[in-house]
């Protein structure tokens, strides 16, 4: 049983166009959640995080949005970029939970092609 | 700085034959470590988590095991590798407490023939 979920396993944007992808999750005791981007061949790399008590966190051209009653999150790529074709994992976590091991939740991932 | 290595980059064994991957973390102490399993269109498949030397928790039950004989060295290990043990195996850590991010390594490519 997913967890974490992230429904479209690719995306197909024009380079300076927004590129959104998606989220959903189901365990209501998840209050951090984390967006990592992957090259092929390559780790994860950390990209952007909210915590649950936040709605919305920025950083340079990446948003993300967390709407907790829907149990939805989703990062935007405003503009978006060749460079920023990639893998792109979701992430959730009960970060006090566990009794103190950390143990995200990750989706299946979204690729992303941005065209030229 | 944080870094993680994580070697050998790519390997190609036999079905029957012993493995070892290991990943060592610096710049960090009493780091909570992770290996990782990402199969084609699976995602990334929690194997192994440690909270501390000597303190292994198994995510699913499969052909392989982890050691953590020092504070920032995990080992993935199996006595007998199975063709579907192929898959990039990625290490990764993160700080001890709190909500917080994960850092991976640069992850092997394991093909088992």
């Amino acid at each position: 049983d997913q967890q974490v979920k992230q429904n479209s396993p690719s995306l197909s944007v024009q380079e300076g166009r927004i590129s959104i992808l998606n989220c959903d999750y189901t365990n209501s005791m998840f209050d951090y959640f984390l967006w990592y981007k992957k090259y092929p061949a390559e780790g994860p790399t950390f990209l952007i995080s909210i915590s649950s008590i936040k709605d919305k966190n920025e950083d340079g051209r990446f948003t993300v949005f967390l709407n907790k009653s829907a149990k939805h999150l989703s990062l935007h790529i405003v503009p978006s970029q060749p460079g920023d074709s990639a893998v792109y994992f979701c992430a959730a976590a009960d970060s006090w939970g566990g009794g103190g091991s950390y143990i995200p939740t990750f989706g299946r991932g979204t690729s992303l092609i941005v065209h030229p | 700085s944080q870094t993680i290595h994580q070697w050998p980059a790519t390997l190609v064994q036999p079905v029957g034959s012993p493995l070892s991957l290991e990943c060592t973390v610096e710049g960090t102490s009493n780091p909570n470590l992770y290996w990782y399993r990402q199969a084609a269109g699976r995602g990334l498949q929690l194997l192994f988590y440690s909270v501390g030397i000597g303190q292994i928790s198994s995510e699913v039950p499969q052909n392989l095991s982890a050691s953590r004989p020092q504070d920032r060295q995990f080992i993935l290990s199996s006595k007998k590798l199975l063709l579907s043990d192929s898959g990039f195996y990625l290490c990764a850590w993160s700080a001890g407490t709190g909500p917080r991010e994960q850092y991976f390594g640069p992850g092997t490519r394991l093909t088992v023939t």
